[in-house]
């Protein structure tokens, strides 16, 4: 059965920090690693990555992948508190497309303190 | 529209009674998936259609659930017999494509809570 471990489940920080939110996986035939941001209701997409060692960035938030120790790793630098959100980690695996796609974690909480 | 868009928002319902919920994707996207949000854990997936293909049911937690996709776009999954541990949030996402199932897009979802 695929699996896929976020950690920490729940992290608050002072406004200023930077945090690194972590996924761990397994999986069978895996395509993707993806991530999302869900503030309220609606995850948004942030990432998605699919090779080992390239770092995926977009303002303050980056990503990488590690295909051979199956994890990835989520940073966030000089936060704010719009930051403020559950951080979910999802993998794709399979054959391509469809119902054997994505597998999600159960998100990290992160909290930003002003 | 601009977003995918769920309806209800918000369902309080008794238990033993049945609910729709109802969801309309991005236009021109031809995957749809439903997923379930309990309280603190992720998104478990439950259905997904892609076009006119029959769909894929295998995560659908019992017969009480069923869903259908009209002339490819609208959906409505139903719930019948509700049970308490039904209540969760009802995500609906859609796709462009098939080859591009990572990068879903969601709706802000219906929050089913079962007396």
């Amino acid at each position: 059965e695929d699996k896929v471990v976020q950690s920490p489940l729940s992290l608050v920080v002072h406004e200023g920090d930077t945090v690194t939110l972590n996924c761990s996986y397994e999986v069978t035939n895996f395509r993707s690693l993806l991530w999302y941001k869900q503030e309220k209701k609606a995850p948004t997409f942030l990432f998605m990555l699919t090779s080992s060692g390239i770092e995926k960035k977009s303002g303050r938030l980056s990503s990488i992948l590690d295909k051979k120790e199956l994890f990835s790793i989520l940073n966030i630098t000089a936060t704010q508190t719009g930051d403020s959100a559950v951080y979910l980690c999802a993998v794709e695996a399979g054959s391509g497309g469809g119902a054997d796609g994505l597998t999600f974690g159960k998100g990290t909480h992160l909290i930003i303190q002003p | 529209g601009a977003g995918v868009s769920q309806s209800p928002s918000n369902k309080v319902t008794e238990k033993g009674k049945d609910v729709e919920l109802r969801c309309d994707p991005i236009s021109g996207h031809t995957a749809l998936y439903w997923y379930r949000q309990s309280l603190g854990q992720g998104l478990e997936f439950l259905i997904y259609f892609q076009g006119n293909s029959a769909p894929d049911k295998s995560g659908l937690p019992s017969d009480r659930f069923s869903a259908e996709r009209t002339g490819g776009s609208v959906s409505t999954l139903t719930i019948q017999r509700t049970q308490q541990e039904d209540s969760a949030v009802y995500l609906c996402a859609s796709s462009p494509s098939r080859e591009n199932t990572g990068e879903l897009f969601f709706g802000e979802g219906s929050r089913l809570t079962v007396l």
